[in-house]
């Protein structure tokens, strides 16, 4: 079954530092998502992206983040100066539909920490 | 603004039993619910979804009831395993926005 694959598991980093989280989205999807979860809290949408642009963004994501697919097959999430509190799990999502109904397939998190 | 909460944290029950887990909504708007399973070290994995024309769902095992009503939703597991153990999060969404809202979770334990 396909699923969505993201690097690395666990990114240690120091604040101030830039990071790169990647994801390789399930092939025949459309839409791409990141989400992100501090610890003991809930999962916080950041961005949509469709047709090689975003669609939607929360307050979250501030001009610290950006998103980009660079190919056919990886979606990105740049963190340009990481902040202690940035430390959380992120989550890459997509998905295949276009209607308003929409299942969203998660992958397995990247794990940053920021020191 | 639109918030997606559950009422309770933790829930245990009996191998066997049954499970409901609840979760209430905020916005009137919603018309998206899905209930996600998330396991120690994974992403979240979809479970059930509703759309808000509906009352009821089922799946394999699982049901999920909605009450538009009271803005409430409910995900109902048929003989609980160790298998389910796992926390459960409802999220919704509504209309054209594709961005889900998430609840805080609630940590289903399964006992022998």
């Amino acid at each position: 079954e396909p699923e969505v694959t993201q690097t690395p598991s666990h990114q240690v980093t120091q604040m101030g530092q830039e990071v790169i989280l990647r994801c390789v989205p399930i092939s025949n999807h459309l839409y791409f998502y990141w989400y992100r979860q501090i610890l003991g809290q809930k999962v916080e949408f950041l961005v949509s992206f469709y047709n090689n642009e975003i669609s939607e963004k929360s307050e979250i994501f501030d001009d610290q983040f950006s998103v980009e697919r660079p190919d056919g097959s990886n979606f990105t999430l740049k963190i340009r100066s990481t902040k202690l509190e940035d430390s959380a799990m992120y989550f890459c999502a997509s998905g295949a539909n276009a209607g308003s109904y929409n299942e969203q397939f998660f992958g397995p998190g990247t794990r940053l920490t920021v020191l | 603004g639109e918030s997606v909460g559950l009422h309770l944290p933790t829930l245990s029950v009996q191998e066997g039993d049954n499970s409901i887990i609840n979760c209430a909504y905020s916005n009137s708007a919603s018309d998206y619910f899905i209930w996600y399973k998330q396991e120690s070290g994974k992403g979240p994995q979809f479970i059930i979804d509703i759309r808000s024309n509906m009352d009821k769902r089922q799946g394999q095992r699982v049901t999920v009831l909605l009450n538009k009503t009271v803005k409430h939703l409910s995900l109902q597991i048929a003989a609980t395993q160790p298998g389910d153990s796992a926390v459960y999060f409802c999220a919704s969404k509504r209309g054209s926005a594709r961005q889900l809202t998430f609840g805080s979770g609630t940590q289903l334990t399964v006992l022998p």
